[in-house]
């Protein structure tokens, strides 16, 4: 049972465009919400978090949105740069309960 | 300031081998967390380990096991490893232990590469 999704395996965008990545998730214990970038042969690295109490979150060019109603939450990057080409989770936990990530989306930003 | 080490990088073992996997937190860091990655899969949870105390198991067989030493270092070791075991094996550390909410995030290590054969 896969409590976190992400549908889409991979996403191709022109640089400059937003890139727009999803995730849903099926527990509603979940209150924290976090997105990860991996670049091959390095681990994931962190890139931005947001608390159920919020909507919204933004950090430079990367926002995420959270909409609990529809367990859903989104990741928006603009503008999108190759250099953001890599895979993306998604992750969720509440308590101490460890993170649970998605499958993960490769995002391709072509110049 | 160093990152997260893991050692080796690449392994390529035989079924019914067993195999150890090293993971070095960032100085200061007292919690690690081991995860799985399979093609296709996201990552897995496998432990965590806070002050050399297991805090979290994931959902793995016994074979799995893990322990943490007192410089914070861990290792996992896989027995009677199978042709599914095959994954990279990541490792994150972080200041203390996982809580939801908390701005003490988790950085990872380059993992492990664990081919069965």
């Amino acid at each position: 049972d896969q409590q976190v999704k992400q549908n889409s395996p991979s996403l191709s965008v022109q640089e400059g465009r937003i890139s727009i990545l999803n995730c849903d998730y099926t527990n509603s214990m979940f209150d924290y919400f976090l997105w990860y970038k991996k670049y091959p042969a390095e681990g994931p690295t962190f890139l931005i978090s947001i608390s159920s109490i919020k909507d919204k979150n933004e950090d430079g060019r990367f926002t995420v949105f959270l909409n609990k109603s529809a367990k859903h939450l989104s990741l928006h990057i603009v503008p999108s740069q190759p250099g953001d080409s890599a895979v993306y989770f998604c992750a969720a936990s509440y308590g101490n309960t460890p993170l649970v990530f998605g499958k993960g989306t490769r995002l391709s930003v072509i110049a | 300031k160093a990152g997260v080490t893991q050692t080796p990088r690449y392994l390529i073992k035989t079924r019914g081998q067993q195999v150890t996997l090293s993971c070095s937190p960032i100085s200061g860091h007292r919690s690690v967390s081991w995860y799985q990655q399979t093609p296709g899969q996201g990552l897995q949870f496998l432990f965590e380990y806070f002050s050399e105390t297991q805090r979290n198991k994931g959902n793995f067989p016994g074979r799995f096991s893990g322990r943490q030493f007192s410089n914070s270092r861990s290792e996992m070791n896989v027995s009677t490893l199978e042709l599914g075991d095959s994954a990279l094996y990541l490792c994150a550390s972080s200041l203390g232990p996982h809580t939801s909410g908390s701005s003490d995030t988790q950085y990872f290590g380059p993992g492990t590469r664990l081919t069965v054969l």
